[in-house]
């Protein structure tokens, strides 16, 4: 069955801090995936997607992913955190409906 | 990306009663759909709106619970019907646009509901 699994509930960084958020998924096919972040009472914002091409994908804000089919996964980073990034952080996967699969989502809380 | 907005924002009902959102787009999109959002969980996919049609629920939505109306490419609605405390949640919308190299779909804001 498709699934997405993001392993970290929450993630704590500094400030200036590197983050990785992990996200692996099980899919039959070529698998079209998301990164959509949430901030506090708002709705779902697309950081990024990867279709095909490039592995390393370049999204808003300072935000990278990068596929790698060998390990099912397709992680979420940036070089250097700022407090504005505290947001919840969901990875999905299209299936072949065109409908999304989620997953649980990683809270990322900045340390001043 | 399409700009959708939506209707009411927030509000809070009584038990028992109605609510009807609303979801505008500024364009003709091919897919729209309505997702569940409970408190601090990840999002669970209601059902797609169908332009002309019935909808499409997933498992565990029905329609007398959730009815859903979409009467062109660019408007939809979903009523919560009944309301019980259970379904406090936040309401999304999104759309999206049946391409091969395109399947994101965009997101409105969200109705934030508190059934008391």
């Amino acid at each position: 069955a498709q699934s997405v699994t993001q392993p970290d509930i929450h993630i704590t960084v500094s400030e200036g801090a590197s983050l990785e958020l992990r996200c692996n998924y099980s899919y039959g096919a070529t698998p079209y995936l998301f990164w959509y972040v949430q901030s506090p009472g708002q709705g779902l914002q697309l950081l990024l997607k990867y279709f095909s091409g490039d592995t390393l994908v370049q999204g808003i804000k300072g935000f990278e992913a990068e596929f790698k089919r060998s390990q099912s996964s397709f992680n979420l980073r940036k070089p250097s955190v700022h407090w504005s990034d505290a947001a919840e952080y969901f990875c999905a996967v299209s299936d072949s409906n065109y409908q999304l699969i989620w997953g649980a989502g990683t809270k990322l809380i900045i340390k001043p | 990306s399409a700009v959708i907005s939506q209707k009411p924002s927030r509000d809070i009902c009584q038990r028992g009663t109605s609510l009807t959102i609303q979801c505008q787009v500024d364009s003709q999109v091919t897919m729209m759909f309505w997702y569940r959002q409970q408190p601090g969980q990840s999002l669970t996919l209601i059902a797609t709106a169908n332009q002309g049609s019935e909808a499409t629920y997933e498992s565990g939505f029905v329609i007398d619970k959730f009815p859903i109306s979409r009467p062109n490419l660019t408007f939809s609605t979903l009523t919560v019907s009944n309301m019980s405390p259970e379904d406090s949640s936040i309401y999304l919308c999104s759309v999206g646009r049946q391409a091969v190299t395109s399947r994101e779909q965009f997101f409105g804001p969200g109705t934030r509901l508190t059934v008391l």
